[in-house]
């Protein structure tokens, strides 16, 4: 099965600062993959698809890329309403793996 | 806008079977495929497995001989029975819709199931 490994699983960041996070996947998987953010007590709501594709909806300070089997989530500049948890998952697989998710908390 | 909503007990003992029933308003659910994904308190998530109209499933191997996903097309619903529960599916459920692509794009609110005596 394919693994997914996100880092950090943890950070604190300042309203504004640049946060970057990182999802490696075990093997190849081209560009299946999304990204979620989860509130406390809420579902997870869908980010980013394909890898780079931002879900309609979706602030354009949020952004995804791929290099390779390494995937990265990035907010341009972190809001408020950004502190959360945010989760891989890979795509087109069964089961579809997530990652271990990735919470941004404030500093 | 499609909305999901989970319907079903919040306690189960354990040994029983967890049944839990999703609502889809705002979408057909003759499109699509749906599934159930669950996540323990403080934990990640994991996928249960999903339905497809036409009555097709695919179940995670994990969950695979204790889980039924079925569907009422008429009643825009689907289920999921869990059976021989333990502690370990205590859990929030989520019902999600699968983009077909294999993304989740629209999710119930989640719905917390104990499984205790």
């Amino acid at each position: 099965d394919i693994q997914l490994t996100q880092s950090p699983s943890f950070l604190s960041a300042s309203v504004g600062d640049r946060v970057t996070i990182t999802c490696r996947a075990s093997q190849g998987i081209n560009s299946d993959l999304a990204w979620y953010q989860q509130k406390p007590g809420k579902a997870p709501k869908l980010l980013i698809y394909a890898a780079s594709f931002l879900q309609s909806g979706v602030p354009s300070r949020f952004s995804g890329s791929r290099s390779g089997t390494e995937f990265t989530l990035t907010i341009s500049s972190l809001q408020p309403e950004d502190f959360a948890t945010y989760y891989c998952q890979q795509l087109n697989t069964y089961p579809p793996p997530f990652g271990q998710g990735t919470k941004v908390e404030i500093k | 806008q499609v909305q999901l909503q989970e319907s079903g007990p919040g306690l189960v003992k354990p040994s029983e079977t967890l049944s839990l029933t999703c609502t889809v308003s705002g979408a057909s659910v003759t499109s699509h495929y749906w599934s159930w994904i669950r996540q323990p308190p403080g934990k990640g998530l994991e996928w249960i497995g999903y339905i497809y109209y036409s009555g097709s499933t695919r179940y995670n191997p994990s969950l695979e001989s204790r889980v039924t996903i079925s569907i009422d097309t008429s009643k825009k619903q689907f289920s999921l029975d869990l059976r021989s529960v333990t502690a370990a599916d205590t859990a929030v459920y989520y019902c999600a819709r699968d983009s077909t692509f294999g993304w989740f794009d629209s999710w119930g609110q989640g719905t917390l199931v104990t499984v205790s005596s």
